[in-house]
């Protein structure tokens, strides 16, 4: 049973770029929780995907976009980068019908530098 | 700040000593779960108490939460050099899908 898989693992980007990264999720789970991890800091929630639409959302800039895919994987995308968007993004997925919304299973993170 | 507070930031101790770290809030919750992070890689969760619980155990782990004083600890028993990690814990404010808020995680060394 294949956990949460994201990529690219590492990425570098110069300021001004667009990025997107990827998720899939733990077999069975159908939403998906994105969170930016500053180098020393704890997980930021960005936002969080459910039936192809964005149903949370934290409090981050419009730059940072994402969509679902009817598979249940998804992209995150971020526009106009700046250089206090270097950090580890991760990826969570849950699924109120696969022991519930409680847990979440993160993938391993894409780390991402901009220059 | 609705996010809980580890203390300390950083514990450092020699292998099969007990390691304790704590967790502080100041919002209601409805439960709060830990979780441990390697190496800046992804996390794993360890445990999950809810707010009308008291302590849970899972193998070595041992949580205990106070929701009148806003704290949790969590004490890892007979420590390994394997437990070198991050530890953090996430508040759940509401039942349902609402997002885990994170606190910055305390940095845990143990040495062999």
């Amino acid at each position: 049973d294949a956990g949460v898989t994201q990529s690219p693992t590492h990425l570098i980007k110069t300021r001004g770029q667009q990025v997107t990264l990827r998720c899939s999720p733990k077999s069975g789970h159908d939403t998906v929780s994105w969170y930016q991890q500053a180098l020393g800091q704890g997980p930021q929630f960005i936002f969080q995907y459910y039936e192809e639409e964005e149903r949370q959302r934290g409090n981050f800039p419009d730059r940072f976009s994402g969509h679902q895919f009817p598979n249940y994987s998804s992209e995150l995308n971020v526009n106009a980068l700046l250089l206090g968007d270097s950090a580890l993004y991760l990826c969570a997925s849950s699924s109120p019908r696969a022991g519930g919304l409680e847990t979440q299973y993160f993938g391993p993170g894409t780390r991402l530098l901009v220059l | 700040s609705q996010q809980g507070e580890e203390d300390p930031q950083a514990l450092s101790i020699q292998e099969g000593e007990n390691a304790t770290m704590n967790c502080s809030y100041k919002t209601s919750i409805n439960n709060l779960q830990w979780y441990r992070q390697n190496s800046g890689r992804g996390l794993v969760h360890l445990i999950l108490i809810r707010s009308n619980e008291r302590e849970k155990h899972s193998g070595r782990l041992r949580v205990t939460l106070d929701t009148s004083k806003k704290s949790s600890s969590l004490l890892i028993t007979a420590s390994r050099a394997a437990d070198t990690a991050s530890y953090f814990c996430a508040l759940r404010l509401n039942s349902g899908n609402t997002p885990l808020v994170f606190g910055k995680g305390t940095r845990l060394s143990v040495i062999a």
